[in-house]
């Protein structure tokens, strides 16, 4: 029973094509995350829903859209990809539960690897 | 500068010593410091976290906190070859999460 699933695993791609990612997360989390890897292992966060609704939106090119259409799932949507967006994409969730409780652990995804040639 | 810094090593030590891994970090509105491992090509998992200043202990796991300083530590007791892996310190304020740049770690047997 995979708890955060993340489609495809690995994406290779021509620059200029548009692509998309799928997220899902059996858990009942309210708050899903997407994050950048880069090749040094840098991982950045992109954008963060809780309950449908984006709270998180770094600093990215417009070019990335995501895209919740229920609490379980958030894809990631990529225009015109670009050699630079090389990568791997992780997503996670994680439960926000009750005022005052920390809930700090995420469950992340096994990623896309995504090349852009 | 990165709100969160961390040595990126690799470190490559022989089975059974201890390991420190350390970061620093520039924003005194992080509540709470985690440490998570990754598997080459999977995801991070959460090991642990702490919220104040001082030391939390886990089997062979200590994480560190100095506030006043900005650092915080992971020390693993005993290593083991499972143990080879990237760990990247975290840190959080609200629903934002800042991570390092992870340390490879590869435990020699």
């Amino acid at each position: 029973d995979t708890a955060v699933s993340q489609t495809p695993k690995y994406l290779v791609t021509q620059m200029g094509n548009d692509k998309s990612i799928k997220c899902e997360q059996n858990l009942g989390h309210d708050t899903m995350y997407w994050y950048k890897q880069d090749s040094k292992k840098f991982l950045k966060i992109m954008f963060s829903y809780n309950n449908k609704e984006l709270i998180i939106n770094e600093t990215v090119p417009n070019r990335f859209s995501p895209k919740s259409p229920d609490k379980a799932h958030l894809n990631l949507h990529i225009n015109s990809l670009e050699l630079g967006d090389s990568a791997v994409y992780f997503c996670a969730s994680r439960p926000t539960g009750l005022a005052g409780l920390p809930n700090n652990e995420q469950f992340f995804g096994p990623g896309t690897r995504l090349t852009v040639l | 500068q990165k709100e969160v810094e961390q040595d990126p090593g690799p470190l490559s030590v022989p089975e059974g010593a201890i390991v420190s891994l350390n970061c620093t970090y520039s924003n005194s509105a992080f509540q709470y410091f985690m440490w998570y491992r990754q598997y080459s090509r999977k995801g991070p998992e959460l090991l642990m976290y702490t919220y104040s200043s001082g030391n939390k202990e886990d089997g062979r796991f200590t994480a560190q906190v100095d506030k006043s300083s900005k650092y915080i530590s992971l020390f693993i007791r005993d290593s083991q070859p499972s143990d080879s892996a990237t760990y990247l310190c975290a840190m959080r304020t609200g629903n934002q999460f800042y991570f390092g740049t992870g340390t490879s770690l590869t435990v020699i047997p």
